[in-house]
């Protein structure tokens, strides 16, 4: 298994362009989320899915978009960049029931100049 | 609101152990995990407790007490590599995966 997989790893954007950061998981789980994190912060939530065609909005949900066709997949578009979005993404995912573990992938961080 | 709170630093030596608080202000609150996170690393699962008491996984124990809105982490026989930073999160009654992070505690492990 590859567990959850994020592309890219780095992205440098400038103000007003649009991007999608893409995040796969192969474990079959129903449940899928975005996270920003920020120097010295704790990871904040942005959207999450309970499976596929359900996604809902986190802490932190205002310039992204997110959507969930397969279980496998769950793309998060920023649609016109701000340097307020410079962060690191993670994508995570477990089941929806049974273990409480969250898989994390490797991260993208994200720069917007 | 709702937020939790952890120390935000916390030195050891290798061999000592440290103990990790976290309390917590949410509503709807289920259960607490804990997490690793090394420098420009993915965070990694450590315990989960829904239950008031002790959870011991080797080296590393979890310690809820949910009249107190309080729980603990407690790290045994520490390592070097054991340096990371260690998050407290929230798990949400009304959706048991969707978590409210803490801001991190960053310990290090000298020699």
């Amino acid at each position: 298994n590859a567990g959850v997989t994020q592309t890219p790893k780095f992205q440098v954007l400038k103000t007003g362009q649009s991007m999608t950061l893409q995040c796969a998981q192969d474990m079959n789980h129903e449940y899928m989320s975005w996270y920003r994190q920020d120097p010295g912060m704790g990871l904040r939530l942005i959207h999450y899915s309970v499976g596929a065609g359900i996604t809902d909005q986190g802490e932190v949900p205002n310039g992204y978009n997110v959507s969930r066709s397969t279980t496998e997949d769950f793309p998060l578009r920023l649609l016109s960049a701000a340097p307020s979005q410079t962060s690191v993404y993670f994508c995570a995912s477990s089941y929806k029931s049974g273990s409480y573990e969250q898989y994390f992938g490797p991260g993208t961080r994200l720069t917007v100049t | 609101g709702q937020s939790l709170e952890q120390p935000s630093e916390v030195t050891a030596v290798e061999g000592a152990i440290v103990q990790i608080n976290c309390t917590y202000q949410t509503s709807g609150f289920y259960g607490l995990s804990w997490y690793q996170q090394h420098d420009g690393g993915a965070p990694t699962f450590l315990s989960y407790n829904a239950l008031d008491g002790l959870e011991e996984t080797g080296r590393f124990s979890s310690f809820l007490s949910r009249s107190d809105s309080y729980g603990y982490l407690l790290l045994q026989e520490l390592q070097m590599k054991d340096s990371a930073s260690y998050f407290c999160a929230a798990h949400n009654a009304g959706n048991n995966r969707k978590l409210i992070w803490g801001l991190g505690t960053s310990l290090a492990v000298n020699p």
